[in-house]
């Protein structure tokens, strides 16, 4: 398995604009979460989704922040409108029941708004 | 909200040398206990997956061990090598929840 996919790898957009990063978990999890590292926060969750469904949003930021899964290969983390402040490295990560939750993390997206 | 601390922040250590970090978790909330190395521009690996008290695992000169009871790991790392520079976080998934939640890490630098 070529492991979690995210696009793009680097994003830089101006304020105001609408992001969307993508993610592609590996074939048979059932768990895909969203992550942001930042200097100050560490590793933060923002949130995730079982069996394409979201069960966690506790950790998105603001209404500016969306996220979908419409089926089990594929889920998006929308910014709109973007602000400088969304800066950060973005990851996506998934697991299964199997692997004691083992979580699997993508390469990250990072995201700069100017 | 599940409180995982890491000890200390930072840590140099001289190539060659054997050297260890913490993590502290509610030993009242616990499922089990991840550990993961995380190199610079590179995303988080998993190393070890805990759960029974008393747990140890060894993946080549790196090992864990696991106390439940008093809420602790203690992750030992043996003839330090330039490659093992990185931030080593540690991850608690707590009873009936399948998310972590992460410490802040460990940084460690290996001085050759």
């Amino acid at each position: 398995d070529a492991g979690v996919i995210q696009s793009p790898r680097h994003e830089v957009t101006e304020m105001g604009q609408e992001v969307t990063l993508r993610c592609k978990p590996i074939s048979g999890h059932d768990y895909l979460f969203w992550y942001r590292q930042t200097m100050m926060r560490g590793l933060e969750l923002l949130i995730y989704f079982n069996n394409n469904v979201p069960i966690d949003d506790s950790g998105m930021p603001e209404d500016r922040f969306s996220a979908k899964m419409p089926n089990a290969s594929f889920s998006t983390l929308k910014i709109q409108p973007s602000e400088p402040r969304d800066s950060a490295v973005y990851f996506c990560a998934s697991s299964f029941r199997g692997s004691s939750y083992e979580q699997y993390f993508g390469p990250g997206t990072r995201l700069t708004v100017t | 909200i599940l409180n995982v601390e890491q000890s200390p922040q930072s840590l140099h250590v001289q190539e060659g040398d054997s050297t260890n970090f913490t993590c502290s978790f509610p030993s009242s909330n616990f499922y089990a206990l991840h550990w993961y190395r995380w190199e610079t521009a590179k995303s988080p690996e998993a190393l070890f997956v805990m759960t029974l008290n008393g747990d140890e695992k060894k993946k080549g000169r790196i090992s864990a061990t696991l106390n439940t009871k008093e809420g602790y790991s203690y992750l030992y790392i043996k003839g330090s090598q330039p490659e093992d520079s990185a931030t080593y976080l540690c991850a608690l998934r707590g009873l009936g929840n399948e998310k972590l939640t992460f410490g802040t890490g460990t940084r460690l630098t290996i001085i050759p």
